[in-house]
């Protein structure tokens, strides 16, 4: 089974500071994802990537930033948190190629900017 | 300007009944469909697909249906589990390169027993 694991479940942190949050997974993916989800905007995508070392931007890339510099790794970065960015933050991966590629999502990181 | 519409935020159904579930999409050329259930604290799970050249897929009791024309599709579960209960999103994907799947916003269904 595909396992795609996100470094932390919930995490507080403060305004301004610099929040890392870490993606791996075990299938060999090229692609992977970020997204956050709030009640009733539904799952928006903020970067992937579809190799290592490219990134893409998503709907909402302002106030992040991703890395990739290895497949199976994908990291969010806050570079420095606000309280609009409190979330629940996604993480995804699936193959790349022709066809229907479903995306293996993990559990998700909840986090509280205070 | 949202591509993938889930015009209904909740669903609420008996047990044993149908429960459909419904997606309106804006972008013609998206080459698949696909539905995904969530619980809370936990991800999205991949429940079914269907291709823009097929109009209907089923697995068990998860049906879906697509309406080109109409640019609509639904998710038709027969029959209805307390189990199922949870926020279920329409996805669209179109088939290129350096493209990621599009979600509607998600409908919360609750089946009660």
């Amino acid at each position: 089974d595909v396992k795609v694991t996100q470094s932390s479940r919930y995490l507080v942190k403060r305004t301004g500071e610099k929040v890392f949050l870490e993606c791996v997974q075990d299938m060999d993916h090229e692609n992977m994802f970020w997204y956050r989800q709030d009640p009733g905007l539904g799952l928006r995508l903020i970067y992937f990537s579809y190799d290592v070392k490219m990134k893409e931007k998503g709907d909402i890339p302002e106030g992040y930033s991703v890395s990739r510099e290895k497949k199976e790794r994908f990291s969010l970065i806050l570079e420095s948190a606000s309280t609009n960015q409190t979330s629940m933050y996604l993480c995804a991966s699936s193959h790349r190629g022709p066809g229907n590629q479903p995306q293996h999502f993990g559990d998700g990181t909840r986090l509280s900017i205070l | 300007d949202q591509q993938v519409k889930q015009n209904s935020p909740s669903l609420s159904v008996q047990e044993g009944r149908i429960s459909i579930l419904n997606c309106d999409y804006t972008n013609s050329m998206f080459d698949y469909f696909l539905w995904y259930k969530k619980y809370p604290a936990e991800g999205p799970t991949f429940l079914i697909s269907i291709s823009s050249i097929k109009d209907k897929n089923e697995d068990g009791r998860f049906t879906v249906f697509l309406n080109k024309s109409a640019k609509h599709l639904s998710l038709h579960i027969v029959p209805s589990q307390p189990g199922d209960s949870a926020v279920y999103f329409c996805a669209a994907f179109l088939n290129q390169a350096g493209t990621a799947l599009i979600f509607g916003k998600g409908t919360t269904l609750s089946v009660s027993s």
